[in-house]
């Protein structure tokens, strides 16, 4: 069955970057479009970009354009989600979610969720 | 690119149904076809529920269901149950910066009476 399972929660001082990873498992990896979606605690869901694993394109939300990057590492079924200058705004769940094909426009698989604290 | 408005919280009896409103601009929800529902519990990963506007995933209650006009879509509850005590969101497809992204409703939290 598809699993997408990320890495552990994180502790960030201001300034600092974090990389979450998240690990595809059970279905052909670039069959899946990668999304990065996050949730401040008590707040809403914020969806922050898109990665291709097929050809390794991206699309990242405006807010944060410049700060973020996305990869992917074909050989370990592995996406990566990057952001850097960090404040105690980005105190977050961090999401992967998983597009089941092209133009599907909706997440049916979602990581665990990684907690990003950034604090002083 | 704005949130998505929703109500900030809908209840009702079981048994009853209910409606949450999801209502955005002819830039997402109103000019695609492309408004999908999650359901959250507490400290849990978002479920889809509903993508297309309509369509259901299989496995999901057949008690959901979704509809849309206009700039609004809305995801109604059936015969509703203490299980489905939880936060929903909407999320939209929208091309208004000139690229294909993603908006997500503010959520509504449901309270089973």
């Amino acid at each position: 069955q598809v699993q997408l399972v990320q890495s552990g929660a994180e502790v960030k001082k201001p300034g600092a970057s974090v990389k979450v990873s998240c690990k595809a498992s059970g279905y052909t990896f670039t069959s899946y479009n990668i999304h990065w979606v996050r949730q401040a605690p008590g707040q809403g869901l914020e969806w922050m970009g898109i990665i291709y694993p097929s050809s390794g394109s991206t699309i990242y939300t405006q807010k944060f354009q410049g700060r973020v990057t996305m990869t992917r590492d074909t050989s370990t079924s592995t996406v990566y989600m990057e952001l850097s200058s960090l404040s105690s705004e980005d105190t977050a769940v961090y999401f992967c979610a998983g597009e089941p094909y092209n133009r599907a426009y909706y997440f049916d698989y979602w990581g665990q969720g990684t907690l990003v604290t950034v604090s002083s | 690119q704005s949130a998505l408005t929703q109500p900030a919280s809908v209840s009702g009896s079981p048994g009853q149904s209910i409606t949450i409103s999801c209502t955005g601009t002819n830039g997402d929800v109103g000019g695609y076809n492309l408004v999908s529902w999650y359901q959250q519990h507490p400290g849990k990963v978002p479920k889809l529920l509903i993508y297309e506007v309509t369509k259901r995933p299989s496995g999901v209650s057949f008690r959901f269901s979704g509809s849309k006009s206009g700039n609004t879509a809305s995801l109604t509850i059936s015969d509703i149950q203490a299980e489905d005590e939880a936060d929903y969101y909407c999320c939209s497809y929208t091309n208004i910066a000139g690229f294909g992204s993603y908006v997500f409703g503010t959520g509504a939290k449901v309270t089973v009476l």
